[in-house]
């Protein structure tokens, strides 16, 4: 089955410890994105990547990274978590080329910083 | 710059009645147009899109919008309403070129009064 997979699906942590959220496709994409979303403002780009080591800077960077060794896989680290990054965060993955460019979106995480 | 203006963050209409939710974008070159539709506590997943050729495209669930170029709009309708289209739903662009940046409008839920 094609998917977007994030674990782990909700976290709660304390401002300063740094933590990672996977990311992983199976449909052979090249082109991976994450997205946060809040209340009243939509989905903001944090990060996308075109291909393996490829990556750059959406609408809302500040306080997060990314990396992109594999192509099937694409975590997002925020390596001083703040409280202003509590949030919903979904990854996403599409086709560069053809028709099929559409996003698939992974199931969502729900990250409280306290 | 590439953005997305969708009129209306709250939409109410009765079971039955028309449902038309406005989405304005703007784009320096030919865009490419997606509506997505996110139901609670779900990730969002593709209603339709517009790439090139026909200007009306259909989707699931019996949603549809028209690409109209001189008015910069993709509005989503649907003749009639259920219950089960009470969702939030996402209009979004991404630069035909080899810019591949998405931007998403803020989103619009949907409340379907029985």
């Amino acid at each position: 089955e094609a998917q977007v997979t994030q674990n782990p699906r909700y976290l709660i942590t304390v401002t300063g410890k740094k933590l990672t959220v996977t990311c992983s496709q199976n449909m052979n994409h090249e082109y991976m994105s994450w997205y946060r979303q809040d209340p009243g403002l939509g989905l903001r780009q944090i990060y996308y990547s075109m291909n393996v080591e490829v990556t750059d800077k959406g609408d809302v960077p500040e306080g997060y990274k990314v990396s992109r060794k594999e192509k099937r896989n694409f975590p997002l680290i925020l390596e001083s978590p703040s409280p202003n990054q509590t949030s919903l965060y979904f990854c996403a993955s599409s086709s560069n080329s053809g028709q099929g460019l559409e996003q698939y979106f992974g199931p969502g995480t729900r990250l409280t910083v306290t | 710059a590439q953005s997305v203006t969708q009129l209306g963050s709250h939409v109410s209409v009765s079971e039955g009645a028309l449902v038309l939710l406005r989405c304005n974008y703007s784009s320096s070159v030919p865009p490419y147009l997606f509506w997505y539709v996110q139901y609670p506590n779900q990730g969002l997943q593709l209603l339709l899109k517009y790439t090139t050729g026909a200007t009306l495209v259909k989707g699931i669930n019996g949603f549809e919008a028209e690409f109209k170029k001189s008015e910069t709009s993709f509005h989503l309708t649907k003749p009639s309403a259920h219950m089960s289209d009470a969702a939030e739903y996402f209009c979004a662009v991404r630069n035909s070129g080899g810019y591949q940046k998405v931007t998403f409008g803020i989103g619009t839920k949907l409340q379907v009064i029985p």
